[in-house]
């Protein structure tokens, strides 16, 4: 079955630094990544995705690019804020299951 | 126009007891989802409901764990004789379909804890 690894489990970055995740796939059949963001004791929440007929993808501060190819994807945040301190999951699906990551703990230091 | 809604929102019992937990989705959406997310892991897929039917229940962990949804909306899920190793976060989901690329919107979840 699928399997997602994440990568890292914890990452610091000082506040305005970029920070990258990067998830990696085994079923090349999968066909749609996104990505959530989980808060303290919150629901987790999707921040952005992509289909697997895209490369890249934006949305202000946030962009994710995946390589079909080599089956990984990545996260990125731009220009970081304190308010973006959270655990970000990846997913990779093929139908209706989400199998997720097991998610990096983000800290921006101010 | 209210997001997925689960209750309760906290749940401690002593081992042994049965426990049923609810979820409300999306109105309209069709596919619904049961995960469980133990502290500081990841989502870990236990069923999923298209309409009223639960064609895959693969991730139930034991024949403890049983689900129903009824009226193709609310679904609940049973955990009967708990053990201190259900204790986590069960999360549910709601998609408009079950059709791939359909993001899926989470509730804020049942804590629960068993003593």
């Amino acid at each position: 079955g699928e399997n997602v690894e994440q990568h890292p489990s914890t990452l610091s970055v000082q506040e305005g630094d970029s920070a990258v995740i990067k998830c990696t796939y085994s079923d090349s059949a999968s066909n749609y990544f996104p990505w959530y963001k989980q808060e303290l004791g919150k629901r987790p929440q999707l921040i952005i995705d992509i289909r697997s007929n895209v490369g890249e993808k934006k949305d202000q501060r946030i962009a994710v690019t995946l390589n079909k190819t080599a089956k990984h994807f990545s996260l990125h945040i731009t220009e970081t804020q304190p308010e973006d301190s959270a655990v970000y999951f990846c997913a990779a699906s093929l139908t209706y299951k989400y199998i997720f990551g097991t998610g990096t703990r983000l800290k921006v230091l101010a | 126009g209210a997001g997925v809604s689960q209750s309760p929102s906290n749940k401690v019992t002593e081992k042994g007891k049965d426990v049923e937990l609810r979820c409300d989705p999306i109105s309209g959406h069709t596919a619904l989802y049961w995960y469980r997310q133990s502290l500081g892991q990841g989502l870990e897929f236990l069923i999923y409901f298209q309409g009223n039917s639960a064609p895959d229940k693969s991730g139930l962990p034991s024949d403890r764990f049983s689900a129903e949804r009824t009226g193709g909306s609310v679904s609940t899920l049973t955990i009967q004789r708990t053990q201190q190793e259900d204790s986590a976060v069960y999360l549910c989901a709601s998609s408009l379909a079950h059709l791939s690329n359909q993001p899926q919107h989470f509730g804020d979840g049942t804590r629960l804890s068993i003593l």
